[in-house]
C-alpha cells in the first residue's frame, strides 16, 4: 500500500516568488493536513483540509493556503516567500479526524528561500 | 489552546541502557496521545499511541504511560539499540478535533 506521497522533495526559490507543493494521501484517507517544521518552533499546524473542505486553520498569515481536490489530492500555496518561511513542509493523512484516527506523515517537502 | 510541553530536549542514552521522555498537556479534554519517531530526511512516523482510557500501553521494547491527573505523560524504551536514535515527539488531541499538537521534539543519541 502506497504511503503518503509529498513532491518535489527539494525547492530553492527567490524571495518574493511563490510556490506549491502537492500531497497525494493514502488510498482512502480524505483528510490532509499540512505542518511547517523548522528547528526552532517544532511542528506547527497548518491547515487540514476534508472532502475539499477546509476544516481547520493554524495561525499562519494568508500567504499560506490550501486546496484538497475531488480526488483528495491536497496542494498548498506560499505567496511572496520571505527568508523566514524555509523549512520543511510536511504532509499528513488520515481516514477522518486526526483526533481519532491519528496521522501517516509524507516525507516533506524541504523548501529554501533564498 | 492545546500546550504540549515535553523534556528533555536532547537524550543521550548508553546501548542498552532505557530512555524516558516526558511531557505534560494543558487541555484536560485531551484524549489521544500519540507518539512519532523522526529519522533523518524522513517524515514523523507513529510508534505508540494510547487514549485516556487506558494508563499504560506496551509494544516490545516501547511502552507509553498516561497519569491524567497530572496530565503527564511519557514514553519508555528499553534494551535501547542504535536504530532508535532518532527525534521522537510526543503529541495530544481530542476526539475528533481535526488537528493534533505536537510537543517540541527530544534528540535521542545511543552511545556505543
Amino acid at each position: 500500500k502506497a504511503g503518503v506521497t509529498q513532491t518535489p522533495r527539494y525547492l530553492i526559490k527567490t524571495r518574493g516568488q511563490q510556490v506549491t507543493l502537492s500531497c497525494s494521501p493514502i488510498s482512502g484517507h480524505r483528510s490532509v493536513s499540512w505542518y511547517q517544521q523548522t528547528p526552532g518552533q517544532g511542528l506547527q499546524f497548518l491547515f487540514e483540509y476534508f472532502s475539499e473542505t477546509q476544516r481547520n486553520k493554524g495561525n499562519f498569515p494568508g500567504r499560506f493556503s490550501g486546496r484538497q481536490f475531488s480526488n483528495s489530492r491536497s496542494e498548498m500555496n506560499v505567496s511572496t516567500l520571505e527568508l523566514g518561511d524555509s523549512a520543511l513542509y510536511l504532509c499528513a493523512s488520515s481516514w477522518d479526524r486526526p483526533g481519532d484516527y491519528g496521522y501517516t506523515f509524507g516525507s516533506g517537502t524541504r523548501l529554501t528561500v533564498v | 489552546g492545546e500546550n504540549v510541553e515535553q523534556h528533555p530536549s536532547t537524550l543521550s542514552v548508553q546501548e542498552g541502557d532505557s530512555a524516558v521522555i516526558k511531557c505534560t498537556y494543558s487541555d484536560s479534554a485531551s484524549n489521544y496521545f500519540p507518539w512519532y519517531k523522526q529519522e533523518l530526511g524522513k517524515g514523523p512516523q507513529l510508534i505508540i499511541d494510547i487514549r485516556s482510557n487506558v494508563g499504560e500501553k506496551k509494544d516490545q521494547r516501547i511502552a507509553v504511560t498516561l497519569n491524567k491527573t497530572a496530565k503527564h505523560f511519557s514514553l519508555h524504551i528499553t534494551e535501547t539499540q542504535p536504530e532508535d536514535s532518532a527525534v521522537y515527539f510526543c503529541a495530544a488531541s481530542k476526539g475528533s478535533a481535526s488537528k493534533i499538537i505536537f510537543g517540541s521534539g527530544t534528540r535521542l543519541s545511543i552511545r556505543p
